[in-house]
């Protein structure tokens, strides 16, 4: 079955440098969460979109941004890196509504930032 | 706001141990809760879910009762295996909301199960 694919799977980046992290949903969720998980620590929820409209938004840095596209796929760019935002970066996605019963989560992408 | 508190760990336990992370909650409603299972390396995977109060979730052994009594939703497992080994998160998602549905994750519990 698909599974909610994230890209890339691990990425290095200097500091002050931009990243963009990729995430395309299971066929059919309309919505995605982005997720931070620093070491050692519980997942951080960031961002949310449904119907390609932002539908919540956590503790997401002002240098962060997301939006999602028109097949529904995800991207989070981040800009002026830091070393603290060196993470294991989650995507998942659901069906409306459903994120407690139906969401599932990518493997993730682990940014290191040097 | 909503918040889940779990039990810390790290906890390690023999093969064939009982196991019991405790999980409680503050959410306004009746939320929904579940547990997640992250093992090295890996993302988030659903464990168990519960979506109302005395409801049970259960998955490979490991059961959960959803109590709103005691605002609780303890993970317990009759004998563990080494291949249980991982870190556990309980998780709480508010009632359905439209744009709210987000998950929120307790700190944490690493398991480690040896021979």
């Amino acid at each position: 079955a698909a599974g909610v694919i994230q890209s890339p799977r691990h990425l290095i980046k200097e500091k002050r440098e931009t990243a963009t992290l990729k995430c395309y949903p299971i066929p059919r969720h309309d919505t995605v969460y982005w997720y931070q998980q620093g070491p050692g620590q519980d997942p951080q929820f960031l961002i949310s979109f449904y119907e390609k409209m932002q539908s919540d938004k956590g503790s997401i840095p002002d240098r962060f941004s997301a939006q999602q596209f028109s097949d529904y796929h995800s991207e989070l760019n981040m800009s002026s890196l830091e070393l603290g935002d060196s993470a294991l970066y989650f995507c998942a996605s659901s069906p409306r509504g459903q994120m407690n019963t139906e969401a599932f989560f990518g493997q993730g992408t682990r940014l290191t930032v040097v | 706001g909503n918040s889940v508190t779990q039990m810390e760990g790290p906890v390690t336990l023999s093969e064939e141990a009982f196991l019991t992370i405790n999980c409680t909650y503050t959410a306004t409603g009746y939320p929904s809760l579940s547990w997640y299972v992250q093992y090295p390396g890996e993302g988030l995977q659903l464990l168990l879910k519960a979506t109302k109060a005395d409801d049970k979730g259960s998955n490979k052994g490991f059961e959960a009762t959803y109590r709103k009594e005691t605002t609780s939703f303890h993970l317990e497992k009759g004998s563990v295996q080494v291949s249980d080994s991982a870190v556990y998160f309980c998780a709480l998602s508010p009632p359905l909301n439209f744009g709210n549905e987000k998950l929120t994750f307790g700190t944490g519990t690493r398991l480690t199960i040896i021979p």
